[in-house]
């Protein structure tokens, strides 16, 4: 039982590439959502998915794309990367509508220059 | 916006000594969650307490709830070098319809020193 996985661990992009992080869970969680991570900033939720084909925006999305085609699946999209999307990224999920604990990814650590 | 704020930002202490951690929030919450986060890793959950609770408890860990005061203290008796991580109390709130968001503050970070 992996849990929530998440590739790449580690990116480095130029400005204005454009990224996809993977992130898979296998343990049939409805929601799977993305935060991202900054020093002294806490996790910011960026999109949010409670079910296949449904997607929602977090606190922060300006920047980031997301789809939900499988349960297992919920990839996140950087369009057009800006320095100031260097963050860790988390993916996790939980059961829903359970309000219960979120299950994390070990975060992948995204650089832009 | 920050809904839950941890205090202090950073704690030290020595080994067997008992550890305490605040948590204080905005907004009428469904339940607060304490997770753990060991450097260079993902968050892992420790202990969910609900609204309609006042206390719990987990192995060493205690957890306290004061709605009327928005807040909850998160107590490691006995500590131990591999506590050593950064804390974070998250909120679970209502985004709509039956779904929930959590809200994560920005972390107490304590080192236990041996």
């Amino acid at each position: 039982n992996a849990g929530v996985t998440q590739t790449p661990k580690f990116q480095v992009l130029k400005t204005g590439q454009s990224m996809t992080l993977q992130c898979a869970q296998d343990m049939n969680h409805e929601y799977m959502s993305w935060y991202r991570q900054d020093p002294g900033m806490g996790l910011r939720l960026i999109h949010y998915s409670v079910g296949a084909g449904i997607t929602d925006q977090g606190e922060v999305p300006n920047g980031y794309n997301v789809s939900r085609s499988t349960t297992e699946d919920f990839p996140l999209r950087l369009l057009s990367a800006a320095p100031s999307q260097t963050s860790v990224y988390f993916c996790a999920s939980r059961e829903q509508p359970n309000t219960g604990e979120l299950f994390f990814g070990e975060g992948s650590r995204l650089t832009v220059l | 916006s920050q809904q839950g704020e941890e205090d202090p930002q950073a704690l030290s202490i020595q080994e067997g000594e008992n550890a305490t951690m605040n948590c204080s929030y905005k907004t009428s919450i469904n339940n607060l969650q304490w997770y753990r986060q060991n450097s260079g890793r993902g968050l892992v959950h420790l202990i969910l307490i609900r609204s309609n609770e006042r206390e719990k408890h987990s192995g060493r860990l205690r957890v306290t709830l004061d709605t009327s005061k928005k807040s909850s203290s998160l107590l490691i008796t006995a500590s131990r070098a591999a506590d050593t991580a950064s804390y974070f109390c998250a909120t679970a709130t209502r985004s709509g319809g039956s779904n929930y968001k959590l809200t994560f503050g920005k972390g107490t970070l304590l080192t236990v020193n041996p």
